[in-house]
């Protein structure tokens, strides 16, 4: 029992490139979902989805997209690299328990 | 909306000292409350929680109390050591979103000093 693995670690990007951040759980969880953590700005919630099929927008999605095939994956994409979306991204889900989440390592994004 | 404030940070101690971080809430719903804690290059993982009023959430020696008459849930520990060195959040989820989503505070840094 893995958890909720993210892949990379570590990323630089140049502005204006695209990737894709990875997520998957393997705790048969429906909801999902992505954070950024800036300093001094907690986290904030970028999208997030209650099921394979069903995605919504969190607080700050705009530059980022996501969709939902599977239950195990929801892959984070930046379609175009901006400064300002230099952070760290934790991805999440949570079981039946009420709000009790579970957090993958994080990646560490850079674009310069 | 939502919204948690959380005492700013970063609170340095020394081992064996009494801990107190201060939460305070806004909430439209009724609220379930969590602390999460963040060690150094990890993720966040959920400390302790309590889903009603006067509830007490406890674990590793950790404790807070949902207090609904003065929206509070500060965490308290009697006696930190420095393996408890980590970023403490804390947190809310409202029936009103379905508990769908939740809405954490910026975050306060606590450093346990020998």
């Amino acid at each position: 029992n893995a958890g909720v693995t993210q892949t990379p670690k570590f990323q630089v990007l140049k502005t204006g490139q695209s990737m894709t951040l990875q997520c998957a759980q393997d705790m048969n969880h429906e909801y999902m979902s992505w954070y950024r953590q800036d300093p001094g700005m907690g986290l904030r919630l970028i999208h997030y989805s209650v099921g394979a099929g069903i995605t919504d927008q969190g607080e700050v999605p705009n530059g980022y997209n996501v969709s939902r095939s599977t239950t195990e994956d929801f892959p984070l994409r930046l379609l175009s690299a901006a400064p300002s979306q230099t952070s760290v991204y934790f991805c999440a889900s949570r079981g039946r328990e009420i709000g009790e989440q579970y957090f993958g390592p994080g990646t560490r994004l850079t674009v310069t | 909306g939502n919204s948690v404030t959380q005492m700013e940070g970063p609170v340095t101690l020394s081992e064996e000292a009494f801990l107190t971080i201060n939460c305070t809430y806004t909430a439209t719903g009724y609220p379930s409350l969590f602390w999460y804690v963040q060690y150094p290059g990890e993720g966040l993982q959920l400390l302790l929680k309590a889903t009603k009023a006067d509830d007490k959430g406890s674990n590793k020696g950790f404790e807070a109390t949902y207090r609904k008459e003065t929206t509070s849930f500060h965490l308290e520990k009697g006696s930190v050591q420095v393996s408890d060195s980590a970023v403490y959040f804390c947190a809310l989820s409202d029936e009103n979103e379905g508990y769908q989503k939740v809405t954490f505070g910026t975050g306060t840094k606590l450093q346990v000093i020998p």
